[in-house]
């Protein structure tokens, strides 16, 4: 069983700070996905990374794979209130297609 | 865009009793679509891969004849919850693939089921 760390598993910032989420294995997947979810609703995909090294930016998110695709990491840059919810990673290994998620970071920004 | 509908959105059933979900490709097929539960403030746990015209593959731990399985076209699959019981109260989200992992999944908005 392919595991996903999650760190942190909740954050609670201000307005403007930037934060990093971290997404952690000592597997090694083929993609890795990371999506946001709100209350009562289904998880939303942001990004997927599939080289080494990759680096993805969305507006204010800048998504990292690692080198060796065991780790990925989720940047924001001045956070905002419509930031707030969790985070989620994802990762697939070799040829299947099932998605493995991490354990999740709960995200609050608040005014 | 690819849109995945749930219905449901929640359900409140009587111990016992079975409980219907369905999740539907509106704008693509799939042949594949998965079923996930998420219990409050936690991850998602992929519970079975629902495979069109074929048998559902079950994770290990998730009992086939309590969760029952149907993908019967490529653009619906339903999850059926059978002799339902409060721990199986839960957020039930099933997801679909436009074109693959590289394409990501689109996830239906969750079902909320209360057995009560």
């Amino acid at each position: 069983t392919q595991l996903l760390e999650q760190s942190p598993q909740f954050l609670s910032i201000q307005e403007g700070e930037n934060l990093t989420v971290y997404c952690n294995s000592s597997s090694v997947f083929s993609s890795l996905q990371w999506y946001r979810q709100e209350p009562g609703e289904g998880p939303v995909l942001l990004v997927t990374v599939v080289t080494g090294g990759e680096v993805k930016k969305l507006k204010r998110l800048t998504f990292q794979f690692g080198d060796a695709r065991k780790d990925s990491s989720l940047h924001i840059t001045a956070a905002q209130p419509g930031d707030t919810g969790l985070y989620l990673c994802a990762g697939s290994t070799g040829g299947g297609n099932k998605l493995t998620f991490g354990t999740g970071t709960q995200l609050k920004v608040e005014l | 865009g690819a849109v995945v509908s749930q219905h449901p959105s929640w359900v409140i059933c009587k111990s016992g009793t079975s409980v219907k979900i369905e999740c539907r490709s509106l704008d693509f097929q799939a042949t594949t679509m998965f079923w996930y539960r998420q219990f409050p403030k936690q991850s998602l746990m992929l519970m079975a891969t629902s495979n069109e015209g074929s048998k559902a593959t079950y994770e290990q731990g998730v009992e086939k004849d309590k969760f029952l399985i149907n993908h019967a076209s490529l653009t619906l699959s339903t999850l059926t919850v059978t002799s339902a019981h409060p721990e199986d109260s839960s957020f039930y989200i099933c997801s679909a693939s436009l074109g693959g992992l590289r394409y990501g999944y689109t996830f239906g908005s969750g079902t909320r089921l209360t057995v009560v």
